[in-house]
């Protein structure tokens, strides 16, 4: 079936350095990629997403690349602060709704 | 604008007893999607609804757990003769209509913290 994978599962960074988060994808029919981010008892919220049509989208600090070939996409952050410190989810889905098949996560922390 | 609003939001059942957990979309929002999370675990996918119609159950578990979205009022999921492995945090999540704008962005409520004792 689908499936999502996510790496690192951990990721611990001092503030200001960079943080990546990769993601790999099964179903070579998903054509929407989005980052989710969960702080500790909350909700996930979106973050940025990414549409197959798109390579590389970006805002602010953070920004997504997607490689359709190899199945992969990517989030970059940039001048981490301790407020990042959370978990973030990659997800994969297709257009027009069905289901959203999501990463196992990666926690991360930012040290101040 | 009230976002997705879930109720309730702890939910403490023994072993053998049901369990209804309620999830009200954004308001214009005709998708729900129902996910779990176990404890420092991911979202996993159960089920997607649109008003009245069941979309993809594929997550879901074929006994004890069923969905509902009625023409009127929330999103129901229930849970019959709960087990201590239900225990979870349950999210819904809404969206609008496919389709429309370029948003396909899922907002998700606070979640239900169900525990099974």
């Amino acid at each position: 079936g689908e499936n999502v994978e996510q790496h690192p599962s951990t990721l611990s960074v001092q503030e200001g350095d960079s943080a990546v988060i990769k993601c790999t994808y099964s179903d070579s029919a998903s054509n929407y990629f989005p980052w989710y981010k969960q702080e500790l008892g909350k909700r996930p919220q979106l973050i940025i997403d990414i549409r197959s049509n798109v390579g590389e989208k970006k805002d602010q600090r953070i920004a997504v690349t997607l490689n359709k070939t190899a199945k992969h996409f990517s989030l970059h952050i940039t001048e981490t602060q301790p407020e990042d410190s959370a978990v973030y989810f990659c997800a994969a889905s297709l257009i027009g709704g069905f289901k959203t098949i999501f990463g196992a996560g990666t926690r991360l922390f930012v040290k101040a | 604008n009230a976002g997705v609003m879930q109720n309730p939001r702890h939910l403490v059942r023994r072993r053998g007893q049901e369990a209804r957990l309620r999830c009200s979309p954004m308001k214009g929002h005709s998708h729900v999607y129902w996910y779990r999370q176990l404890p420092e675990e991911g979202l996993k996918f159960m089920v997607y609804l649109q008003k009245e119609n069941i979309i993809d159950e594929s997550g879901m578990p074929k006994e004890r757990f069923s969905a509902e979205f009625p023409k009127e009022g929330p999103s129901i999921l229930r849970i019959q003769q709960v087990v201590r492995g239900d225990s979870a945090a349950y999210f819904c999540a809404s969206s609008p209509r496919q389709g429309r704008g370029n948003s396909y962005e899922q907002y998700f409520g606070p979640g239900t913290r169900l525990t099974v004792t």
